[in-house]
């Protein structure tokens, strides 16, 4: 069963702070990695993606992946009350190229 | 502008009745997708079409049925209608079905059965 894992939360930081959102994924042949956000009651929007080993920054947002160990984290600098939401983490499996994901991270943000 | 556009955006229905959610894109993708998120915020696959055809046919009842008229657009028909069913429907739309091909959600459709 390919899957893709995440803490469900709540996740409370201080404003200001640096949020960290892991997930891991089964499928080793996985290339593609997706981070959504979901306001509530909104529909999920891209926040970043990333193929490759290693981080991939824009503005306060962080993608890190490690395919060796099956893990991929977002980090969001300098938290704001506004990024208070719901993380969507996807892995992109092999075969129809389908996403999985997972159950999502509630991050609260403290002013 | 909308990139994504569902309709309705909340379907109230009784059990046993038969419905439609449809989608559009005018973003130009070639490849549509149904998801549906339920209440614990599980957000699941259900069907994809690339170029009309269907490409992904995941564990769904029957009662299911999608419909692609064309590249643009992506329908969801539900018969026979359950409790179960009530969930959020997402669509969502993407350039193409290979790796790294990023997609995008329309709004929603909040269906509650009743």
């Amino acid at each position: 069963q390919k899957e893709v894992e995440q803490n469900s939360g709540p996740l409370s930081v201080p404003e200001g702070a640096i949020a960290s959102l892991n997930c891991t994924y089964s499928d080793r042949v996985s290339q593609s990695f997706f981070w959504y956000r979901q306001y509530s009651g909104k529909s999920p929007e891209l926040i970043m993606s990333i193929y490759s080993n290693g981080d991939k920054e824009d503005g306060r947002f962080t993608a890190q992946l490690n395919k060796a160990s099956q893990y991929v984290s977002l980090l969001i600098r300098d938290s704001q009350p506004s990024d208070s939401a719901t993380y969507l983490c996807a892995a992109q499996f092999s075969g129809t190229y389908k996403y999985i994901f997972g159950t999502g991270t509630r991050l609260k943000v403290l002013a | 502008d909308t990139a994504v556009s569902q309709t309705p955006k909340y379907l109230v229905t009784q059990m046993g009745n038969d419905k439609s959610i449809k989608c559009e894109q005018n973003l130009g993708h070639d490849t549509m997708y149904w998801y549906k998120q339920d209440s614990k915020k599980f957000l699941k696959i259900m069907f994809s079409y690339n170029n009309k055809e269907l490409i992904i046919n995941e564990t769904v009842p029957n009662r299911f049925s999608p419909k692609s008229p064309d590249k643009a657009h992506l329908n969801l028909h539900i018969n026979s209608l359950e409790l179960g069913d009530s969930a959020v429907y997402f669509c969502a739309s993407s350039q193409g079905a290979g790796w790294a091909d990023t997609q995008y959600f329309g709004p929603g459709t909040r269906l509650t059965v009743l």
